[in-house]
């Protein structure tokens, strides 16, 4: 069974600019959820998807958005980048998001923003 | 959110078992509590997850307190390759608060 797979892996962007990164969750996943890990925030919660929907939302600016479409992969965009935008990001897929189960992380996309 | 409590850092010796401390006194009554752990360059991986009774896998055990207000990751047998950064969580319908986690270092 194939793993989460995010693309790209890496990326580099200029500030100002905006950027889409894609997340392909495991087959028959219905969740995604989305985080940012950088050195002196950790993990942060972004959003969740669930059926294409937004579900749930963590306390980010409107410049950072996404996306599910109907074979439950998922886009994050992020526009104006900051330089503070640096960061690892991660998206994780679950069946349906339930805490009953367990999520399952991709490798992440390395977005360094100069 | 449940805000989870872990110390910084801790060792331990190969073949040893460690016990991973985890406060979440924020905890809500349907709020499961995960673990995970991350290598250097890769993304969070599962270790063990559950919501009020004691649980085990082939990786680890979880004890939780019966106030559910703490609880410990136990790797039986610690190798070197359980090196990594532990993440204890209290995760509710798709949103997880993650903590800073605890790094372990095995000794060989």
């Amino acid at each position: 069974k194939a793993g989460v797979t995010q693309t790209p892996r890496y990326l580099i962007k200029t500030r100002g600019q905006q950027v889409t990164l894609s997340c392909s969750p495991i087959s028959g996943h219905r969740s995604v959820s989305w985080y940012q890990q950088t050195p002196g925030q950790g993990l942060q919660f972004l959003f969740e998807y669930f059926s294409e929907t937004q579900r749930n939302k963590g306390n980010f600016p409107g410049r950072f958005s996404g996306r599910q479409f109907s074979n439950s992969r998922s886009e994050m965009n992020v526009s104006t980048l900051e330089l503070g935008d640096s960061a690892l990001y991660l998206c994780a897929s679950s069946p349906s998001g339930t805490a009953k189960l367990e999520a399952f992380f991709g490798q992440g996309t390395r977005l360094t923003v100069v | 959110d449940a805000k989870t409590t872990q110390p910084n850092s801790m060792e331990s010796n190969e073949e040893e078992p460690v016990h991973l401390p985890c406060n979440h006194s924020t905890i809500s009554g349907t709020d499961y509590i995960h673990w995970y752990r991350q290598l250097p360059s890769q993304g969070p991986e599962y270790v063990i997850h559950g919501l009020t009774s004691n649980v085990n896998n082939r990786m680890a055990s979880l004890a939780i307190a019966e106030d559910r207000k703490s609880s410990t990751l136990i790797l039986h047998r610690a190798t070197l390759r359980d090196a990594a950064v532990y993440y204890c969580i209290g995760t509710n319908a798709g949103k997880s608060t993650f903590g800073d986690g605890t790094t372990l270092t095995v000794k060989p």
